[in-house]
């Protein structure tokens, strides 16, 4: 069965800061791996995915994420904050074959201070 | 590309009151899944479709819920006999079919019918 979990329900940076949002996953098969941010009153968007090849990942907004399989991790990251990413940051998982059931975590809330 | 839209985007209903909720996914995408979302928490899937055929139904969906996509293309969600804990955010979402080579399992959501039971 798959699950994840990410750490911490909120997390406040101030504007410019790193970015660090963590996320660890299980599965009994190659995962495919994915982050979604949520922002108010929209539905859930792609940030970006991790199928195969390159564990380094680049997304939208200049978010990245590193799939790190010995430490069954996926934390997503972006080097200097901005105000317009307050959000909800979703991690996922789902098998790389077969059904493709997305498991979403609990999800991370962001706040951006000025 | 229209998106996938829901509606309605706001019910509110008594308790015992059957509600219906509709999504039409991208006319292209073949998968399409139904989620729920309460607050503070991730999307706990519920069922999800290839085409008409429902391949998969969560243990979250009791016998009150029922979900269709007769022709392959809109679904629907139908909760009968609503309780309060059925209030909830019902999100919906399609993926598409790739020519040739493993899906890469991206959902593209809508905005989402929000529920209220009283």
């Amino acid at each position: 069965a798959q699950s994840v979990t990410q750490l911490g329900s909120h997390v406040s940076v101030s504007e410019g800061a790193l970015v660090l949002l963590r996320c660890n996953y299980s599965s009994s098969v190659p995962p495919y791996l994915f982050w979604y941010v949520q922002y108010p009153n929209q539905g859930l968007q792609l940030l970006l995915k991790y199928t195969t090849g390159a564990t380094l990942v680049k997304g939208i907004n200049g978010f990245e994420a590193e799939f790190k399989k010995s430490e069954t991790s996926f934390h997503l990251t972006k080097p200097s904050a901005h105000m317009s990413d307050a959000a909800e940051y979703f991690c996922a998982v789902s098998e790389g074959t077969g059904g493709f059931k997305t498991i979403f975590g609990a999800g991370t809330r962001l706040f951006v201070k000025a | 590309d229209t998106g996938v839209s829901q509606d309605p985007r706001h019910k509110i209903t008594k308790r015992g009151q059957n509600v219906t909720f509709r999504c039409d996914p991208i006319s292209e995408h073949n998968r399409l899944y139904w989620y729920r979302q309460t607050l503070g928490q991730g999307p706990e899937f519920l069922t999800y479709f290839q085409n008409e055929a429902q391949l998969e139904k969560s243990r979250l969906l009791s016998d009150r819920f029922s979900a269709e996509r007769p022709k392959g293309s809109f679904s629907t969600l139908e909760i009968q006999r609503t309780e309060q804990g059925d209030s909830a955010m019902y999100l919906c979402a399609s993926s598409p079919r790739l020519a040739g080579g493993p899906r890469t399992g991206e959902l593209f959501f809508g905005e989402g019918s929000r529920l209220t039971v009283l």
